[in-house]
């Protein structure tokens, strides 16, 4: 059964880079089957797609993000990472990381997630 | 960016009623329309693919319909464990983007 695992600091400065992880377990993330992705949720507003990539490391960005993002992944140590830089109160979120199969472009399963806050 | 739009917000039924929850493409989206359940502190999940596909393990009292713009999903008979929040999801094109949940709780 795979199953993913987000981790990372729970709280970043502002103007800091956002650094997380999702651990891939049940399952290689280097499947071609498969992309991986992260989406966020701000407390109170609606979820958003951040971006997505392929084991082979070809990524697809949110362009609302894209100027700061960094998506890449680690096929040896079945993992995937976000990076977001220059953060701000906005930025604060439940980010969850997800298998993203493309028939469908459906996000199944999902990480537990984990509530990133952006303050000083 | 198309936009989604979910009603209602929330929603509150008793155990056995038939509940709809209903979500509004901005643009035709065809039927690229997918449904998840998220209960308080555990991980999103996938119950509705492409408008009518049941996820494997979701029991055939959920059921979607729709095409374009207008979409509903469907629970036939509240189970208990049901209430929980719903959110619809287009996978139209990137960015996917989500509508603002609907929060289903117990009258």
């Amino acid at each position: 059964q795979l199953q993913l695992q987000e981790s990372g600091p729970g709280l970043v400065k502002p103007s800091e880079t956002l650094s997380l992880t999702c651990t891939v377990s049940g399952g290689s993330i280097s499947s071609s089957s498969y992309y991986w992705a992260w989406i966020r949720q701000p407390p109170g507003k609606e979820r958003e797609w951040v971006g997505s990539i392929y084991y082979s490391g070809t990524t697809y960005y949110n362009p609302s993000l894209k100027s700061r993002l960094t998506i890449s992944v680690d096929t040896s140590k079945n993992q995937f990472s976000l990076k977001l830089s220059s953060v701000t109160a906005a930025d604060t979120a439940f980010y969850y990381c997800a298998r993203l199969i493309p028939a469908a472009w459906r996000f199944d399963p999902w990480g537990q997630g984990t509530l990133v806050t952006v303050s000083s | 960016d198309i936009q989604m739009t979910q009603s209602p917000s929330s929603l509150s039924a008793s155990v056995g009623d038939r509940v709809t929850i209903t979500c509004r493409a901005s643009q035709n989206i065809s039927t690229y329309l997918n449904w998840y359940q998220q209960k308080p502190g555990k991980a999103p999940k996938l119950l509705i693919y492409a408008t009518f596909s049941l996820q494997s393990g979701v029991p055939s009292t959920f059921s979607g319909s729709g095409s374009g713009t207008d979409f509903t999903l469907t629970i036939s008979c509240l189970q208990p464990e049901d209430f929980a929040s719903y959110y619809c999801q287009q996978s139209f094109n990137t960015p996917y983007t989500f509508g603002q949940g609907t929060r289903l709780d117990l009258k």
